[in-house]
């Protein structure tokens, strides 16, 4: 079965911009969650989609948002990027049967530098 | 809230030689408790979990870890490591009924000839 790959792997933007992060779970799961993982302040949870549904949150600004539709794949956004901003971003994917969730899948993460 | 602390920042060990990487955990609830690797430049990988069942868990490539509900705790243990098991590894925490993983700091695993 193939893992959970991220597009693309590295990017730079600048301070004010937006920038868009794509996630190909595994085949089969239906929740995607993602991180951030900065040496500051280590790994942060910062969302999760079961489906097209935002069902977990963390404290992060309006500016992170998820979308995550049956017909593409699921993408995670920032917008007004700002230096603090510069990290690893990860996605996993998981299965759910009923209310039980399995293990999370990690890609290999996007790095986003800011400049 | 849930809150993960791993006790060492970092554990140089010689190849061959045992190591352990502390992990305490805080929860109200009933918790899955999982430990990740990450190797340079790349994601995470899973390298054991605990959901239910057995206290002791073991991983393929030869490391254990033991939960201890009375001391919060699921240490990781390895009797003796290999130059490859150089890399970080972290602790994390989820509710049993949610999905958000809660991260410990990372510990570094030097592992010298």
């Amino acid at each position: 079965k193939a893992g959970v790959t991220q597009t693309p792997r590295y990017l730079i933007k600048t301070r004010g911009q937006q920038v868009t992060l794509s996630c190909s779970p595994i085949s089969g799961h239906r929740s995607v969650s993602w991180y951030q993982q900065t040496p500051g302040q280590g790994l942060q949870f910062l969302f999760e989609y079961f489906s097209e549904t935002q069902r977990n949150k963390g404290n992060f600004p309006g500016r992170f948002s998820g979308r995550q539709f049956s017909n593409s794949r699921p993408e995670m956004n920032v917008s007004t990027l700002e230096l603090g901003d510069s990290a690893l971003y990860l996605c996993a994917s998981s299965f759910v049967a009923g209310a039980v969730t399995d293990t999370q899948y990690f890609g290999p993460g996007t790095r986003l530098t800011v400049l | 809230a849930q809150s993960v602390t791993q006790l060492d920042s970092q554990v140089p060990v010689f190849e061959e030689a045992p190591v352990e990487l502390r992990c305490n955990y805080s929860s109200s609830v009933s918790v899955y408790l999982f430990w990740y690797v990450q190797y340079p430049n790349q994601g995470l990988q899973l390298l054991l979990k605990y959901l239910s069942g057995s206290t002791l868990v073991e991983s393929i490539n030869g490391f254990e870890a033991e939960f201890n509900k009375s001391q919060t705790s699921f240490h990781l243990r390895k009797p003796s490591v290999h130059i490859s098991d150089t890399a970080e590894y972290f602790c994390a925490v989820s509710e049993a009924a949610g999905n958000k993983l809660t991260f410990g700091g990372g510990t570094r695993v030097l592992v010298k000839p």
